[in-house]
């Protein structure tokens, strides 16, 4: 069964930063491009950002480039989000997400970050 | 840079009716990525088409998909009270991956 299990969320002051962690099991990690990809409460889902199977192929969307970070790793079988110069904005719950084709077959639970002062 | 508009934004029916969501992309884009996702309150989304029309692993065939270029349809035929939720249409294209904005399905 494939889980994709988030943490490292949590409140953080503007400006401050934060390291979201992925745990994955279930499947060949090292074989799928990954992603994350946020969600404001109460609002839709936001593709954030992504990495190629590899690690050696990432993107982002515009808000984020320069100030986030996708990396993983494969001895682990994590991915990551290295969450820098953080914005009231960026207050979503951040979902782990694989993709297989252009969609998103399995999703994690979840983690909350919340940008406040 | 792709938009993706659904319609309506809510949609209230009976058990038994069948449902028709609607999802529009501002240029033409290629089923072959285009999704939909379920969202249930407190949930993560649960895939439910891929590619325009193929159903996901374990979804019930009372979900179809259907469209192409700019126009595409999910449409749930049969509702049950248990698809009450949020449905989202995906696109992949050039490094991005918009979602739409989201339609809203209530069961009466």
């Amino acid at each position: 069964e494939v889980q994709l299990v988030e943490s490292g969320g949590g409140l953080v002051q503007p400006g401050g930063s934060l390291r979201l962690s992925c745990a994955a099991s279930g499947f060949t990690f090292s074989s799928y491009w990954m992603h994350w990809v946020r969600q404001a409460p109460g609002k839709g889902l936001v593709w954030v950002s992504r990495i190629k199977t590899d690690g050696t192929y990432t993107n982002y969307m515009d808000s984020v480039r320069g100030r986030f970070t996708i990396s993983r790793d494969h001895a682990k079988n994590t991915l990551f989000l290295q969450m820098n110069s953080l914005r009231a904005e960026d207050t979503a719950v951040y979902y782990c997400v694989r993709s297989v084709n252009g969609s998103f077959d399995s999703w994690g639970q979840g983690t909350l970050v919340t940008v406040s002062s | 840079e792709i938009v993706l508009t659904q319609s309506p934004g809510t949609l209230s029916l009976s058990p038994g009716e069948r449902a028709t969501l609607s999802c529009r992309a501002s240029q033409s884009v290629s089923s072959s990525y285009l999704a939909w996702y379920q969202q249930k309150p407190g949930q993560p989304p649960r895939l439910l088409i891929y590619g325009a029309f193929n159903r996901a692993t374990g979804i019930p065939d009372r979900f179809s998909g259907s469209g192409s270029g700019t126009d595409f349809t999910l449409t749930i035929s049969r509702l049950e009270p248990e698809d009450s939720a949020v449905y989202y249409c995906q696109q992949h294209t050039n490094s991005k991956y918009p979602f739409g904005q989201g339609t809203k399905l209530e069961i009466k």
